[in-house]
């Protein structure tokens, strides 16, 4: 059981590259979320799927875009890469019956700097 | 404008006492309430919850206490340990509006010392 994996787990962009971080679970969670974290601000929610075929936005979606592209997997896309776009990017995913849907299990990060 | 406030950045303790890391919030409507613990080069994992229909919950040495009235809630680790040495993220969610969308505070680095 390798649980969440995400790729690459270190990327350097230029201004205006675009890329997809990969995000994948083996644990048959229905709802998958994609956070950014930086220093001083904790984990800020950017897109979320609460289950295959939807997607919603967080806190802080500006400049993404996400696919759900199976169950297993949902990705996120940098279309034109800032640099304030420069954080870890977490993906987690969780159960979705009663309490348990609040218990994230977190990917290792994925670090992006864009320069 | 955070939602969750973790006022201490940083908490250093020795090894075998108490550690007590704090908690605020500001959205009276969370109803729900976690403990994340993040290693370095790892992602956070899940460590303890609270319903805000309790005010006290226990595993091990770990007990999260909440406050409703005061809008705060407490991480108490007893007896503490080196490998307790980590981040921890205090998170909150509103499950009747959406569950999904959690909120997390900027983290307090616990150093525990031998």
């Amino acid at each position: 059981n390798a649980g969440v994996t995400q790729t690459p787990k270190f990327q350097v962009l230029k201004t205006g590259q675009s890329m997809t971080l990969q995000c994948a679970q083996d644990m048959n969670h229905n709802s998958m979320y994609w956070y950014r974290q930086d220093p001083g601000m904790g984990l800020r929610l950017i897109y979320y799927s609460a289950s295959e075929g939807t997607t919603d936005k967080g806190e802080v979606p500006n400049g993404y875009n996400v696919s759900r592209l199976n169950k297993r997997e949902f990705s996120l896309r940098l279309e034109s890469a800032a640099p304030s776009q420069t954080s870890v990017y977490f993906c987690a995913s969780s159960d979705e019956w009663g309490l348990a849907r609040n218990e994230q299990y977190f990917g290792p990060g994925t670090r992006l700097t864009v320069t | 404008d955070q939602q969750v406030k973790q006022n201490s950045p940083s908490l250093s303790v020795q090894e075998g006492r108490i550690s007590i890391l704090n908690c605020d919030y500001t959205n009276s409507m969370f109803d729900y309430f976690l403990w994340y613990k993040k290693y370095p080069a790892e992602g956070p994992t899940f460590l303890i919850s609270i319903s805000s229909i309790k005010d006290k919950n226990e595993d091990g040495r770990f007990t999260v206490f909440l406050n409703k009235s005061a809008k705060h809630l407490s991480l108490h680790i007893v007896p503490s340990q080196p490998g307790d040495s980590a981040v921890y993220f205090c998170a909150a969610s509103d499950l009747q509006y959406n569950n999904n969308d959690m909120r997390f505070g900027a983290g307090t680095r616990l150093t525990v010392k031998p």
